[in-house]
């Protein structure tokens, strides 16, 4: 079985550029989750996703970042503009349905803002 | 709203020694309980986790032990190797909901 890809694993950006990342979930997982990770802390929930209805935006800065999951497949971050506090791994993961199901993550995406 | 603490690392150790990682939690309710471990460049993975109370999660000779009466949940491991060398981390889920609230995390760094 597949793990949750995800795309770029790295990318360096200015501050006030935009950058978007990419999430493909395991097959037929219904949930999708955004993490932020700066260094040192623990992830973050970002957004959650059940199929593709938002379950929870509440800890997303949305002046700055949206996410979409369109079709209830693949996902879309994306950050504009990006600030130098951005710098952070961004972790996808997905779960067969919402409930304490256990959380199957990826490889993450690490964004420098410089 | 709900946290976990957990010991600040990074916890350096010699191989075949016995290892904990302090984790406690403020939660309302019944958490469920989990710890994830990091290697090197890859994603989280779930080591192992509890449901409720006195359950014990284990896997790959580690071990935790779900406390209500302390609000923990403390790594254990009798004998580390040099392929344990990660970052642990502590994550709590509250009854009924899926998003997990995680640690600042544990560096392990082994010796051999």
């Amino acid at each position: 079985e597949a793990g949750v890809a995800q795309s770029p694993r790295y990318k360096i950006i200015e501050k006030r550029q935009s950058v978007a990342f990419w999430c493909n979930p395991i097959s037929g997982h219904a949930t999708l989750y955004w993490y932020q990770q700066i260094l040192g802390q623990g992830p973050k929930l970002l957004i959650q996703f059940q199929n593709n209805g938002v379950v929870d935006d509440s800890q997303l800065p949305k002046d700055r970042f949206s996410a979409e999951r369109l079709k209830g497949v693949d996902s879309t971050l994306k950050i504009q503009p990006a600030k130098l506090e951005d710098s952070a791994v961004y972790l996808c993961a997905s779960s067969p349905s919402v409930g304490r199901n256990e959380q199957f993550f990826g490889p993450g995406t690490r964004l420098t803002v410089l | 709203g709900d946290s976990v603490t957990q010991m600040e690392g990074p916890v350096t150790l010699s191989e075949e020694a016995f290892l904990t990682i302090n984790c406690t939690y403020t939660a309302t309710g019944y958490p469920s309980l989990f710890w994830y471990v990091q290697y090197p460049g890859e994603g989280l993975q779930l080591l192992l986790k509890a449901t409720k109370a006195d359950d014990k999660g284990s896997n790959k000779g580690f071990e935790a032990t779900y406390r209500k009466e302390t609000t923990s949940f403390h790594l254990e491991k009798g004998s580390v190797q040099v392929s344990d060398s990660a970052v642990y981390f502590c994550a709590l889920a509250s009854r009924g909901y899926s998003t997990l609230t995680f640690g600042k995390g544990t560096m392990l760094l082994v010796s051999p």
